[in-house]
């Protein structure tokens, strides 16, 4: 059974950095391309960023670009979001989120959500 | 990275069918798979259809896909109270700024 876990959310100041982290199991990590992606509270979904199975290929929402760096250790089977510069409108549960095998098209499994508030 | 655009809210009695559109444009949804996700009240997102119009093992077929150009549809037949969630769609979108997109959401209400 495929799990996705998130850890490393919570309270931060604008302008503060926090770094969240999604535990993989039930499958093969390294095969797959995985993702972020929000939802501010009441609103709809946002990609944030997505990162190749090897970590050659990484992608930004705009929202994000040059603040937040996405990346993964195949080793330990963890996926992780570095979120610095942070802003009030960065406020949002975080999922972790596996692509399918068609690589960029469909999330075929999320985890439960990590909250992030930026406030001060 | 414009979102794609779905109407806010959908309803119909139960046993009855809705349809969910998604409006993308030549750079997403007229070349590229489209997604659609179930989100229940309080819970995380569920992949309902995948590559436009396949289901993953275990959701009925009361829930279908389509495309035609630049806008997909989502289908629900046999309303039930269950249904009742946030449905969104995604896909590639392959404009200068690649990334992943998501609808803005349709609320479906059951009557």
């Amino acid at each position: 059974e495929v799990q996705l876990v998130e850890s490393g959310g919570g309270l931060v100041q604008p302008g503060g950095s926090l770094r969240l982290s999604c535990a993989a199991s039930g499958f093969t990590f390294s095969n797959y391309a995985m993702g972020w992606v929000r939802q501010a509270p009441g609103k709809g979904l946002e990609w944030v960023s997505g990162v190749s199975g090897s970590s050659i290929r990484t992608n930004y929402a705009d929202s994000v670009k040059g603040r937040f760096a996405i990346s993964r250790d195949n080793s330990k089977d963890t996926l992780y979001l570095q979120m610095n510069s942070l802003r009030a409108e960065d406020t949002a549960l975080y999922y972790c989120a596996k692509y399918d095998v068609s690589g960029w098209y469909a999330f075929d499994h999320w985890g439960q959500g990590i909250l992030v508030t930026v406030s001060s | 990275q414009s979102a794609l655009t779905q109407p806010p809210s959908v309803s119909a009695a139960p046993g009855q069918k809705v349809t969910i559109s998604c409006s993308g444009s030549s750079s997403n949804i007229e070349n590229d798979h489209v997604s659609w996700y179930q989100q229940l009240p309080g819970a995380a997102p569920k992949l309902l259809i995948y590559e436009t119009n396949r289901r993953p093992s275990g959701i009925p077929d009361r829930f279908s896909g389509s495309r035609s150009g630049t806008s997909a549809t989502l289908d629900i037949t046999g309303l039930r109270t269950e249904d009742e969630a946030d449905y969104y769609c995604g896909t590639w979108d392959s404009s200068l700024s690649a990334s992943y997109v998501f609808g803005t959401g349709t609320r479906v209400t059951v009557l």
